[in-house]
């Protein structure tokens, strides 16, 4: 079975624009995460959806946005992009919610702001 | 509030010899905790995970970890490195909070296996 794939692998772009990144669960997952890296930092928690509605939101400003489709697929959407959003941007899928699941997280997406 | 941390920012170790990772972490409630690796430009792998159960938690590529509920640590261990384990290691403490599974990751440790 295909992992959780991701794309673009690599981007980039000015401050102002705006960006929209990729993701695809593995089959038979209805939960994805996204999540920022910032280089020499772990993971942090953007959004979680599950069935296609939003369940958590991390501290991230109302810029970054995000969708979930009917095959469970997802988009991250960031508007007026800052220098501070280059990042590695990871989306993760899991079978469920309930905490007590691993994720499984795809290659990410290098987004760099110049 | 949840919170990890992990203390070194790198561990070094000889080829052979056994390894640990040091993790402690804060939740409210039955703690859910993970050791996720990382390799260079690419995403998190899960390693192991502990829910409920046996402290001692094995997982993939060797690697075990020893939940202690009183010291609030998960501490990541494998009996004999190897130079291909050099990689970065996360540790991870979820739990069901408002519909969602919130998981807050530490910073990371650096693991270096030298030949």
């Amino acid at each position: 079975d295909a992992g959780v794939t991701q794309s673009p692998t690599h981007l980039i772009k000015t401050r102002g624009q705006h960006v929209t990144l990729r993701c695809s669960p593995i089959s038979g997952h209805k939960s994805v995460s996204w999540y920022q890296q910032v280089l020499g930092q772990g993971p942090q928690f953007i959004f979680q959806y599950y069935e296609k509605e939003e369940r958590g939101r991390g501290n991230f400003p109302d810029r970054f946005s995000a969708r979930q489709f009917p095959n469970y697929s997802s988009e991250l959407n960031v508007n007026a992009l800052l220098l501070g959003d280059s990042a590695l941007y990871l989306c993760a899928s899991s079978g469920a919610t309930t905490g007590s699941y691993e994720q499984y997280f795809g290659p990410g997406t290098r987004l760099t702001v110049t | 509030a949840q919170s990890v941390a992990q203390p070194e920012d790198q561990v070094n170790v000889a080829e052979g010899n056994p390894l640990t990772v040091k993790c402690t972490y804060s939740v409210s409630g039955n703690p859910y905790l993970f050791w996720y690796v990382q390799y260079p430009n690419r995403g998190l792998q899960f390693l192991l995970k502990y829910i409920t159960g046996d402290n001692l938690v094995k997982g993939s590529y060797g690697f075990e970890a020893e939940f202690n509920k009183s010291q609030t640590s998960f501490h990541l261990k494998k009996p004999s490195a190897l130079v291909s384990d050099s990689a970065l290691y996360f540790c991870a403490v979820s739990r069901y909070s408002g519909g969602y599974q919130k998981v807050t990751f530490g910073i990371g440790t650096k693991l270096q296996v030298i030949p």
